[in-house]
């Protein structure tokens, strides 16, 4: 079985600052990794996703992750917060050849300071 | 193009009662997926349909099911409500190639936020 771990629940920087999320994920083979963000009483938006070749990968927003295999981490970096940053971010995994059946994390609620 | 639409937005309902709840895929999009979020359990797969079929199935009771329309359009069902079912239910639809899988990206409704009372 998949599973995601997010480690810290609540993550403040301030605007300006170097954004870090970090998701570990478990999976007896390499899975398709991703990351989504929500906003306040909205869905979920895909911002970056991981599935073969190249490990570090760009989304939108100025966000991108590193796939590190021997690490089994798939952490989340902005170099320079926003406010409109602020919002909780989820990371997922599905098994590879699938991306329909999403694992969740339990979130980070990401508060970015003036 | 529009994007993927729930109705109702918000509902609530009584213990013991059953709910239909709707989902319009992206037009094109023949996989529909549904997920249930709630503060204490998260994000949880409840289940996926392509072209009719029930494709995958999450760790939920049979008071969960679903369909798929030829259209595309999915309902999920609850019946006997219970509290703990109160949770915002998350559609998400993804375009699938003909006999392809591979990751195409799933994306999310806004949700309907149902409560139980």
């Amino acid at each position: 079985a998949q599973s995601v771990t997010q480690l810290g629940s609540h993550v403040s920087v301030s605007e300006g600052a170097l954004v870090l999320l970090r998701c570990n994920y478990s999976s007896s083979v390499p899975p398709y990794l991703f990351w989504y963000v929500q906003y306040p009483n909205q869905g979920l938006q895909l911002l970056l996703k991981y599935t073969t070749g190249a490990t570090l990968v760009k989304g939108i927003n100025g966000f991108e992750a590193e796939f590190k295999k021997s690490e089994t981490s798939f952490h989340l970096t902005k170099p320079s917060a926003h406010m409109s940053d602020a919002a909780e971010y989820f990371c997922a995994v599905s098994p590879a050849g699938s991306a329909r059946q999403l694992t969740f994390g339990s979130g980070t609620q990401l508060t970015v300071l003036p | 193009k529009a994007g993927v639409t729930q109705t109702p937005r918000y509902l609530i309902k009584t213990r013991g009662q059953q709910v239909t709840l709707s989902c319009s895929p992206i037009s094109g999009h023949r996989s529909v997926s549904w997920y249930q979020q709630t503060p204490g359990q998260g994000l949880q797969f409840l289940f996926e349909y392509f072209s009719e079929t029930q494709r995958n199935k999450g760790n939920f009771p049979g008071r969960f099911s679903g369909r798929q329309f030829s259209n595309s359009r999915s309902e999920m069902n609850v019946s006997t409500l219970e509290l703990g079912d109160s949770a915002l239910y998350l559609c998400a639809s993804s375009w699938l190639g003909q006999g392809a899988v591979s990751a195409e990206t799933q994306y999310f409704g806004p949700g309907t936020r149902l409560l139980v009372l």
